[in-house]
């Protein structure tokens, strides 16, 4: 299992620009989720989605757009890009069922480390 | 609101010792509460799970307490070494919601050889 999957890696973008972060998992993960993470504010939910087709916005939506067509895929949009959206952002997903540990944990991708300029 | 606090000031132990990290929760009270550990530059990986009628939970040389009087949660790291240093991040569910969790901003840990 590849597990959480994120493309790209790295992204400048300038301001005004739109861009799709990739985020695909192989673990069949009913939930999945978005975080952006800045330095000294932890980690902040974007958007979340249940299953395929049900999205639900988190603490932060404001800028972008998700949508989730199958189990697998999970893409963040960007319409305009701001300088207040420079930020890492983080994929995760979760199983339907508890994990061996008795709770949702939640599973990671290695991130997008995006600047807007 | 809801809030979970982490000790902000970085860690710094020597090899061997034990390192200990509060996680402290206030307005609610999570039915588990979840340690996670950060690498830089990579994402977040699931540790431990401690559930609120456990009191304590082992797996090799990490140990978690859940304290539901004091509303807190240590973690320690026994034996510590170099290979330990990395951000340790504490997580609950919401209430109304254990599918979204609640953050904390994570203690930076290092250990010196």
């Amino acid at each position: 299992n590849a597990g959480v999957t994120q493309t790209p890696k790295f992204r400048i973008l300038k301001i005004g620009q739109s861009m799709t972060l990739q985020c695909t998992q192989d673990m069949n993960h009913n939930y999945m989720y978005w975080y952006r993470q800045d330095p000294g504010m932890g980690l902040k939910l974007i958007y979340y989605s249940v299953g395929a087709g049900i999205t639900d916005k988190g603490e932060v939506p404001n800028g972008y757009n998700v949508s989730r067509s199958t189990t697998e895929d999970f893409p963040l949009r960007l319409e305009l890009a701001a300088p207040s959206q420079t930020s890492v952002y983080f994929c995760a997903s979760s199983p339907q069922s508890p994990g061996t540990s008795g709770g949702y944990e939640q599973f990671f991708g290695p991130g997008t480390r995006l600047t807007v300029l | 609101s809801q809030k979970i606090e982490q000790n902000s000031e970085a860690l710094n132990i020597q090899e061997g010792k034990t390192a200990t990290l509060t996680c402290n929760y206030t307005n609610y009270s999570p039915a588990y509460l979840q340690w996670y550990r950060q690498d830089p530059g990579r994402g977040p990986v699931f540790l431990l799970l401690i559930r609120e009628n456990e009191k304590e939970k082992r797996k090799e040389r990490l140990k978690v307490t859940f304290d539901t009087t004091l509303k807190q949660s240590l973690f320690h790291i026994t034996a510590s070494q170099p290979a330990d240093s990395a951000t340790y991040l504490c997580a609950s569910p919401r209430a109304g919601n254990n599918r979204k969790l609640i953050w904390g901003l994570g203690t930076s840990l290092a250990v010196n050889p």
